[in-house]
């Protein structure tokens, strides 16, 4: 297997336009999970999804922000409009059987919003 | 309040030293808790993953240990390598809503 599988890897884009940031599972996974990585707030789970259901989304920070599963090897985070302090990495990762096991995390979009 | 903190927030040590990094946790009730290493521009990878009963587990050079009466846990690394260098994240599942709660890691710096 691949791993998780996120596009685009750098993403530079000016403050208002829309973003999408997007992720493949790793395959049989039932669960996936986006987090935020910045320097001074470190790692953040935005939203996690079981079975391509949202189960916990409290952490996403505000409407700005929405998250789809739309089938069980793809999923989506939209930021619009995007704002320069959602400049951050983001990662997806996935996760098999419950969310308290062991996560698969992808290697990241890193987003700079101008 | 569930909170993680890591100590140190940072360290530089030679190459083949040992060292050992630190995780207090409140988050309770406890389910498990997992170090992850994050290389610079890279996502965390899992080293270990320890549950209630485990005191000890240990993957290659790294040795993770848990108290789970004091809520505490280490990381151990033996004979230090420059691909250390990293990241080492503290991660603890449980709480009253089953939360995933990250420390801020500490920042492992290996010099030649």
């Amino acid at each position: 297997d691949a791993g998780v599988i996120q596009s685009p890897r750098h993403e530079v884009t000016e403050m208002g336009q829309e973003v999408t940031l997007r992720c493949k599972p790793i395959s049989g996974h039932d669960y996936l999970f986006w987090y935020r990585q910045t320097m001074m707030r470190g790692l953040e789970l935005l939203i996690y999804f079981n079975n391509n259901v949202p189960i916990d989304d409290s952490g996403m920070p505000e409407d700005r922000f929405s998250a789809k599963m739309p089938n069980a090897s793809f999923s989506t985070l939209k930021i619009q409009p995007s704002e320069p302090r959602d400049s951050a990495v983001y990662f997806c990762a996935s996760s098999f059987y419950t969310a308290r096991e062991t996560q698969y995390f992808g290697p990241g979009t890193r987003l700079l919003v101008l | 309040k569930n909170q993680v903190e890591q100590s140190p927030q940072s360290l530089i040590i030679l190459e083949g030293k040992n060292c050992t990094l630190q995780c207090n946790y409140t988050v309770s009730p406890f389910s498990n808790l997992r170090w992850y290493k994050q290389d610079t521009g890279r996502g965390p990878v899992s080293l270990t993953i320890m549950t209630f009963s485990e005191n000890t587990k240990s993957n290659g050079r790294y040795t993770a240990t848990l108290d789970a009466d004091t809520k505490q846990s280490s990381l151990h690394i033996t004979a230090s390598q420059l691909s250390d260098s990293a990241s080492y994240i503290c991660v603890v599942s449980g709480g009253s809503a089953s939360k995933i709660i990250f420390g801020s890691g500490t920042r492992l710096s290996i010099r030649p």
